[in-house]
């Protein structure tokens, strides 16, 4: 059974430090692992999608990167902003599963 | 623009009743849909994997007599909370996975409060 563990729970940063987000996960047999983030009372925001095949994947400010032999992905956020305030999730995808991480919620103080 | 629609966002139902749950791919027809709950500062918890054309699976502990779901088309999968109980209030999530890629699109949720 695939479990994923996300470290830490919470973290709170100063405006315009740079941070990163642990995602780790006991199964490596996976097809892909998404990063999502998710704003109070609302659905998941897609940030980005690694496929099982490659390393790393850039949007603007966030990078992710993918271990598959160690079961880890990180998530790097540049020069934070107030609005990247958020929860995060990481969710790792095997045959016709997806499993979720549990989360940290990001507080980006102005 | 939105890529999963997912309606109604909120609804309040009195105990007993059903209510129906939409959730449309607007952008790719999904072979794939998912249903997830989440309780307050919980992470989502799976709920079942809905197939087009065939039974939705469910998780262990989800009842598929209380949680119907269906898949009828490539674009729509609907979840009925039947004869709904207050310990079933919650919010609702749906996603539809990207056939190829296999990326997830998730719905904006429905906070369900049963009476």
């Amino acid at each position: 059974k695939q479990e994923v563990t996300q470290i830490p729970a919470a973290l709170s940063v100063p405006e315009g430090e740079n941070l990163v987000l642990n995602c780790s996960f006991t199964d490596s047999a996976i097809y892909n692992l998404q990063w999502f983030r998710q704003d109070p009372g609302k659905g998941l925001t897609s940030l980005l999608l690694i496929q099982s095949s490659q390393r790393e994947q850039t949007s603007g400010r966030l990078n992710a990167s993918l271990d598959k032999s160690s079961g880890r992905s990180t998530l790097y956020i540049a020069a934070s902003q107030p609005g990247d305030s958020a929860t995060y999730l990481c969710a790792v995808a095997s045959y016709q599963k997806v499993t979720f991480g549990t989360g940290t919620k990001l507080q980006v103080i102005p | 623009g939105a890529v999963v629609s997912q309606h109604p966002s909120r609804v309040i139902c009195k105990s007993g009743t059903s209510v129906k749950i939409e959730c449309r791919s607007l952008d790719f027809q999904a072979t794939t849909m998912f249903w997830y709950r989440q309780f307050p500062k919980q992470s989502l918890m799976l709920m079942a994997t809905s197939n087009e054309g065939s039974k939705a699976t469910y998780e262990q502990g989800v009842e598929k007599d209380k949680f119907l779901i269906n898949h009828a088309s490539l674009t729509l999968s609907t979840l009925t909370v039947t004869s709904a109980h207050p310990e079933d209030s919650s919010f609702y999530i749906c996603s539809a996975q990207r056939p190829g890629t296999g990326e997830l699109f998730f719905g904006e949720g429905s906070r369900l409060t049963v009476l």
